[in-house]
Order: C-alpha cells, then sequence, then structure tokens
C-alpha cells in the first residue's frame, strides 16, 4: 500500500528531553512537511523540505529540528527549548510544488510530563 | 493571521440537509483547496480548485471560487452522520506553500 505512516501515534515528553516523531513515505513524492495542530485550531507550518538535503523554516520552526537525508523520511525533532509542545503533529507529502494538494499522515499526539 | 478562514466555526443539521461552509482569503491564489479531517485524525484532500476555475464537483460536493470576493464555498449536499467532522480550506498565497484555516467543524445528526 502507498501511503504516509508517522509513529509513534502518541509521545510522551518529560521536561528538558529531546524527542524526535518520525515520518515515512513511499508514494515517491519529493516534498515533505510537518505542522503543528492545537485544539480547535488549523494548522501551522513547522518546516518543510522540497527535496532531499534540502528543507526551511515555516511559520513556527523555533524549538525544533529536522532533516532530510532520504527522500522517504523526514523526522523532526522537538527539543528542549520548544516550552509548549503539547500538540498534534502532522507530517505531510506532495508530488513537488508546495502548494498542490497535500496527503498526510495520521499524526502523532505529544503530551509532556 | 490566517490567510485563509472558514466560517462558520460550527455548524450543525440533520441528516439529508445541504451543508454550506465558506472560506475568505486575503492575497491572490493560485489553487484553493478543501480538505476533511475526522476527530484526531490525518487530513484528507477533498477538492482542489485554480484560481482560473469558478466551480468544481466532485460527488456530493460542490465548490466555487470567486477571486473578485476573494472567497469559495463548500456545499455538501444531502448530508449523512459520515460527514461529521472538521472541514478546512487551504491556500497557496504564502510563498506557493500552504496556509490552513481553523475549519469548520461539521455535526451532522442522524
Amino acid at each position: 500500500d502507498g501511503g504516509i505512516t508517522q509513529s509513534p501515534k502518541y509521545l510522551f515528553r518529560k521536561e528538558g528531553q529531546n524527542v524526535t516523531l518520525s515520518c515515512e513515505q513511499n508514494l515517491n513524492h519529493d516534498a515533505m512537511y510537518w505542522y503543528r495542530q492545537d485544539p480547535g485550531q488549523g494548522l501551522r507550518l513547522i518546516y518543510y523540505s522540497q527535496i532531499v538535503n534540502d528543507f526551511q523554516k515555516g511559520d513556527i520552526a523555533e524549538g525544533y529540528s529536522v532533516s532530510r537525508e532520504k527522500k522517504e523520511s523526514f523526522p523532526l525533532t522537538v527539543t528542549s527549548a520548544q516550552k509548549n509542545p503539547t500538540a498534534f503533529y502532522l507530517c505531510a507529502s506532495s508530488i513537488g510544488q508546495t502548494g498542490e494538494t497535500q496527503y498526510f499522515g495520521p499524526g502523532t499526539r505529544l503530551l509532556v510530563l | 493571521s490566517q490567510q485563509g478562514e472558514e466560517d462558520p466555526q460550527a455548524l450543525s443539521i440533520q441528516e439529508g440537509e445541504n451543508a454550506t461552509m465558506n472560506c475568505s482569503y486575503k492575497t491572490s491564489i493560485n489553487n484553493l483547496q478543501w480538505y476533511r479531517q475526522n476527530s484526531g485524525r490525518g487530513l484528507v484532500h477533498l477538492i482542489l480548485i485554480r484560481s482560473n476555475e469558478r466551480e468544481k464537483h466532485s460527488g456530493r460536493l460542490r465548490v466555487t471560487l470567486d477571486t473578485s470576493k476573494k472567497s469559495s464555498s463548500l456545499l455538501i449536499t444531502a448530508s449523512r452522520a459520515a460527514d461529521t467532522a472538521s472541514y478546512f480550506c487551504a491556500t497557496d498565497a504564502n510563498a506557493g506553500k500552504s496556509t490552513f484555516g481553523d475549519g469548520t467543524t461539521l455535526t451532522v445528526k442522524p
């Protein structure tokens, strides 16, 4: 099956800890994205990547980091600098242009202990 | 502020009725998309309408785009309980990146 997967479904973070959210796609898409969604709100762009080994900051990149070493993978690290990390994190991919149709993973809910 | 803003924030209707939700945006776009999100899940793409198109249909969905008013509407006809979800519009005006509104939460009562 082609698709985009995220793991884990739930993630708990202790204060001062970095955590990494996984995102993998087998759609052969060039572009990948990370969004943050807070309750009752829309999606805010954290980082995006249009090609391997290249990525750009979105609207709320502070406290987050990413890498794009492989076309299929775009992991997101939530660092200890992110003071309010509790949210629902969504990964997406698209064929090429960033404004085109995006395909979303099921999301990871991050909670702070 | 968000590029795309949906209206109303929440909508509750009976099964079989039509549901209409609107999206307004501020700057010129190349395309506008509608997505659906069931509670606690990822978004699912519904329709993409380009700036040179005025109307598109997909099954029970009808999307219109009025670039002079910078607005779009999503109509769901003959709604079903399974249509209960949040609906988001996304525009590509932010340097080509998709910008999402806060969504309309639709509840269809059986």
